[in-house]
């Protein structure tokens, strides 16, 4: 299966750009997206396809990468961002996804 | 809008089976695929498999002997069911909307699933 491998966990201060990385164990062309997750809730689609803005997702957030390094970035981060990023491939069979990075702010 | 509603029993004995149900709104299960995803104490997410507008199935390999999703589209609902639970399959069970395979865009609320005797 593709492991794909995120850092823990990230603290930011309000206002501050952040960038979260996934990198993936083999290519995966630009089939990665990208998941918030806040306590309690289930996952929210952010962005699909590497860089693809998903409906009603403020613009702060975007999306870049291909192959096997991939990038979420958040601009400038909000006190309501603080949740948990998933990265998630559909390219290799099965789809997986890693294991998540929690954003804390400082 | 499309929205997604798991139900089941919150507590599983080990080696019985796990049987959820999601019900859909706003959307024809009849479209698109629909997948069942579960998410481990400790952040780890699985996709277990999905099932498509045709009524295929595709599940991960790691549980193909156990897993089951089929569907009821006159009630425009599916379902999930895994034989021979253990403990390890003590999880957050989440239904979505798998967007023509390839990744979930809309998700059900999740329903905690305790594997215990």
């Amino acid at each position: 299966d593709t492991v794909l491998t995120q850092s823990p966990a990230l603290a930011v201060s309000p206002g501050e750009r952040v960038s979260i990385s996934c990198r993936a164990s083999e290519g995966v062309n630009s089939y990665m997206h990208w998941y918030q997750q806040k306590p309690g809730q289930q996952p929210k689609l952010l962005i699909y396809k590497a860089s693809n803005l998903a409906s009603g997702v403020p613009a702060r957030f975007s999306g870049s990468g291909s192959g096997t390094d991939f990038t979420l970035t958040i601009d400038p981060v909000e006190a309501d961002d603080t949740a948990t990023y998933f990265c998630q491939q559909s390219w290799n069979d099965p789809p997986t996804f890693g294991g998540g990075t929690k954003l804390e702010l400082k | 809008e499309v929205q997604l509603q798991e139900s089941g029993p919150g507590l599983v004995k080990p080696s019985q089976s796990l049987s959820l149900t999601c019900s859909v709104t706003g959307y024809s299960i009849t479209s698109n695929y629909w997948g069942w995803i579960r998410k481990f104490p400790g952040n780890k997410m699985e996709w277990m498999g999905y099932i498509s507008y045709s009524g295929s199935t595709s599940y991960n390999p790691s549980l193909k002997s156990r897993i089951s999703i089929t569907r009821d589209t006159s009630k425009n609902q599916f379902f999930l069911q895994l034989n021979s639970v253990t403990t390890e399959d003590t999880a957050t069970y989440y239904c979505a909307r798998w967007w023509y395979g390839g990744y979930p865009d809309y998700w059900g609320q999740g329903v905690m699933v305790t594997v215990s005797s």
